[in-house]
C-alpha cells in the first residue's frame, strides 16, 4: 500500500464553522506534512510532524490546528477561516524527516464562504 | 534555505528529450536535490533525487555538476502525458522541503 488518503476531497465551510481535514497512510512512514496550494502557485509548507511530534510550524495562523493522533493519521482542524484560506490542502508522508521522497495525497479542496 | 530558480515554462514535442535546469546558488553541504511532477488538481509525485554527479531511474536522469549550484532534470522522449508542472526542491533533510515556482512543461503532438 503506497497511498496517502485524504478526506474529504471537497469541503465548503462558512467563516464561523469548525471542520477537520484528515490524512491517513499505512506505509509505516514516520514523518507527515501539511502543505497549502493556491491556484497556479507552488505548494507552501505549513506543518511537519516527525515521529508524531510537531517539528516544524511555518508561522501558520492559529486558526489552523494540526494534530497527529498516531503514526498513521494526521488531522488539520479548521476554525474561523477566512475566504483567502480557500485552497488545495495537501498531506504528504515520508519514511522519516531525513528523506526528500514525499508521498502526497490527492488533496482536499477547501472553499471558505 | 537554498532558493531555487527555474524557467517558468517550456514547450516541447512528443519524442523529444527535455532538459529542465534549476539554479540553486546557495545550496548547503547537507542539501539534497529533489524533483517532483504535478498534474492539475493532484498532489506532486516524486521523480528523482540526487546529491552529486548523475542519477538515473526508469523515468528520468538528474545531472548535478561538481559545484552543485545547479541541476538538470532530463526527460527522455516525452509524450503528451508528460505535460505537467515540474518542481526542483533543495532541502537539508530536516523535513523543511520548500517548493520553488516550478516549470510548466507543455508537450505538443
Amino acid at each position: 500500500d503506497t497511498e496517502v488518503t485524504q478526506t474529504p476531497k471537497h469541503l465548503v465551510m462558512g467563516m464561523t464553522n469548525k471542520k477537520s481535514l484528515k490524512c491517513e497512510q499505512h506505509m509505516g512512514h514516520r514523518a507527515m506534512y501539511w502543505y497549502k496550494q493556491k491556484a497556479k502557485k507552488p505548494p507552501e509548507l505549513m506543518f511537519v510532524y516527525s515521529y508524531e511530534k510537531l517539528s516544524i510550524n511555518e508561522s501558520v495562523p492559529s486558526r489552523f490546528s494540526p494534530e497527529c493522533p498516531n503514526s498513521s493519521l494526521l488531522n488539520l482542524h479548521l476554525h474561523a477561516l477566512q475566504p483567502e484560506d480557500s485552497a488545495l490542502y495537501l498531506c504528504a508522508s515520508s519514511q522519516g524527516p531525513q528523506t526528500g521522497e514525499l508521498f502526497f495525497g490527492e488533496g482536499s479542496r477547501l472553499t471558505v464562504l | 534555505l537554498a532558493k531555487t530558480t527555474q524557467p517558468i515554462s517550456m514547450d516541447s514535442y512528443e519524442g523529444q528529450e527535455v532538459n529542465i535546469t534549476c539554479s540553486h546558488n546557495n545550496i548547503a553541504t547537507n542539501d539534497y536535490i529533489t524533483w517532483y511532477q504535478q498534474f492539475p488538481s493532484q498532489g506532486p509525485r516524486f521523480i528523482i533525487q540526487g546529491y552529486k554527479t548523475k542519477v538515473t531511474n526508469e523515468v528520468a536522469s538528474l545531472f548535478i555538476p561538481a559545484d552543485r549550484k545547479s541541476s538538470t532534470l532530463s526527460l527522455p522522449r516525452v509524450s503528451l502525458s508528460d505535460t505537467a508542472v515540474y518542481y526542483c526542491l533543495v532541502g537539508d533533510q530536516g523535513g523543511k522541503l520548500i517548493f520553488g515556482q516550478g516549470t510548466e512543461l507543455s508537450v505538443k503532438p
